[in-house]
């Protein structure tokens, strides 16, 4: 009975190379979003996907960041020519229904850039 | 724009009753949901309140007064193990879909 998981839960990138996170979802949700936390702060929406759309990204930085959860496969969370200020937890989230209250958050991948 | 107003810090001795309180200001309003999360670790579900009023899981309870866009959240018999870090977070509607907007949480520290 996995629960939500990430992968890898420690990266490290120096500014400008790109980082890839990836989230698969509990068994049977079909609805992920993927959030960023910074010390001492709480979490920010990012962007929800279904299964192979993206159903809003109205928190992704316009710039550099982009999404994808494909028919087959984890959801993956790209950032390119990473910066400093990109350095943050990303946790993703999963629901059984779609814009839920209950989410399911996996462990998180710490991102440093150095 | 959207915003929510929970204290930073909160300490309180094993056995006591602490209140966390959240006041709110969104657009759109379905209700208010609270999150457990220890140690920067994977946040988890406690409760949700999309009515006004009281609601009692376990040691924790839930409360909700949508005319005064307040909540909180209520711990009794603390444990030790309560000590985390305690978001609430709002169902908010607008844009293309309904979304979590969470605070900036409440540190829990429970003393023996």
């Amino acid at each position: 009975n996995a629960g939500v998981m990430q992968n890898p839960r420690h990266l490290v990138r120096r500014r400008g190379q790109e980082a890839r996170l990836r989230c698969s979802p509990m068994k049977g949700h079909s609805h992920v979003y993927w959030y960023r936390q910074l010390p001492e702060e709480g979490l920010k929406f990012m962007v929800y996907l279904q299964k192979e759309n993206i159903i809003d990204e109205s928190g992704m930085p316009k710039e550099r960041f982009s999404a994808e959860f494909p028919k087959e496969g984890p959801s993956i969370l790209r950032i390119q020519q990473v910066v400093r200020g990109d350095s943050a937890a990303y946790f993703c989230a999963s629901s059984l229904q779609g814009a839920s209250y209950e989410q399911y958050f996996g462990p998180g991948t710490r991102l440093t850039v150095t | 724009g959207q915003s929510l107003e929970q204290p930073s810090e909160v300490t309180a001795v094993e056995g006591a009753i602490v209140q966390i309180n959240c006041t709110y200001q969104t657009s759109g309003f379905y209700g208010l949901s609270w999150y457990q999360q220890h140690d920067g670790g994977a946040p988890t579900f406690l409760s949700y309140n999309a009515l006004d009023g009281l609601e009692e899981t376990g040691r924790f309870s839930s409360f909700l007064s949508r005319s005064d866009s307040y909540g909180y959240l209520l711990l009794q018999e603390l444990q030790m193990k309560d000590s985390a870090s305690y978001f609430c977070a709002v169902l908010s509607y607008g844009g293309a879909t309904n979304k979590l907007i969470f605070g900036t949480g409440t540190l829990l520290a429970v003393q023996p």
